[in-house]
């Protein structure tokens, strides 16, 4: 079965660079959810889409920006990067919620993004 | 405000033997999912099981079964005959549903240790 893509799998920058996320969702899943985990810590959520909507917004930085595409695909950029920017970047993706019923999010790999 | 707790930084259990991971979780709404992931060191969170609020029967996945008891607000993981690629940091998360559709992130615990001991 198809699973969550993403791209790049690790990613290596420098102070005040600015990194691209990608995240290909499962095919017909209509919501997409980025967090953030940081070493030894638990996933912070970012932000989410649903029909190419932002549909909520959570710890997320004014240097980060992001967007879901036509095609469902979903892209974080991340500028002015800074040390603390260094963490696994979690995209997961749902068939949302039907009736009052709340389906599980899929995960992708994630991309280690190292800030030096 | 929602919230989820899980009290055990760290466990150990003997390979075959079953185990319990602690949960529990807070929240006003009535309408509700619990979801267990496993992350192994590799780093991929991996879902494991799922329990709606509403469901009557407590949710079980393999050798994964979730013991849901709504009225303590809490949604524990059991793993039965633990396996050495059991050893992993567990999470447990809730995402409120809402009827507006559009507020449906995973709050999450802090997340457990789990060491499965040859």
């Amino acid at each position: 079965a198809a699973g969550v893509i993403q791209s790049p799998r690790h990613l290596i920058k420098e102070k005040r660079e600015t990194a691209t996320l990608k995240c290909y969702p499962i095919p017909r899943h209509d919501t997409v959810y980025w967090y953030q985990q940081g070493p030894g810590q638990d996933p912070q959520f970012l932000i989410s889409f649903y029909e190419k909507m932002q549909s909520d917004k959570g710890s997320i930085p004014d240097r980060f920006s992001a967007q879901q595409f036509s095609d469902y695909h979903s892209e974080l950029n991340m500028s002015s990067l800074e040390l603390g920017d260094s963490a696994l970047y979690f995209c997961a993706s749902s068939p949302g919620t039907s009736g009052g019923h709340t389906y599980e999010q899929y995960f992708g790999p994630g991309t280690r993004l190292t800030v030096t | 405000a929602q919230k989820i707790t899980q009290t055990q930084p760290g466990m150990f259990v003997q390979e075959k033997e079953a185990v319990t991971l602690d949960c529990t979780y807070d929240t006003s709404d009535q309408s509700y999912g619990l979801f267990w992931y496993k992350q192994p060191s590799s780093g991929e969170m991996i879902f494991l099981i799922y329990q709606g609020s509403y469901d009557e029967q407590n949710a079980t996945e393999g050798r994964y079964s979730l013991n849901f008891q709504k009225a303590r607000k809490s949604a524990n993981l059991v793993i039965s005959a633990s396996q050495l690629g059991d050893s992993a940091m567990y999470f447990c998360a809730m995402r409120e549903a809402s009827r507006a559709g559009n507020n449906r992130k995973l709050i999450w615990g802090l997340g457990t240790s789990l060491a499965v001991n040859p």
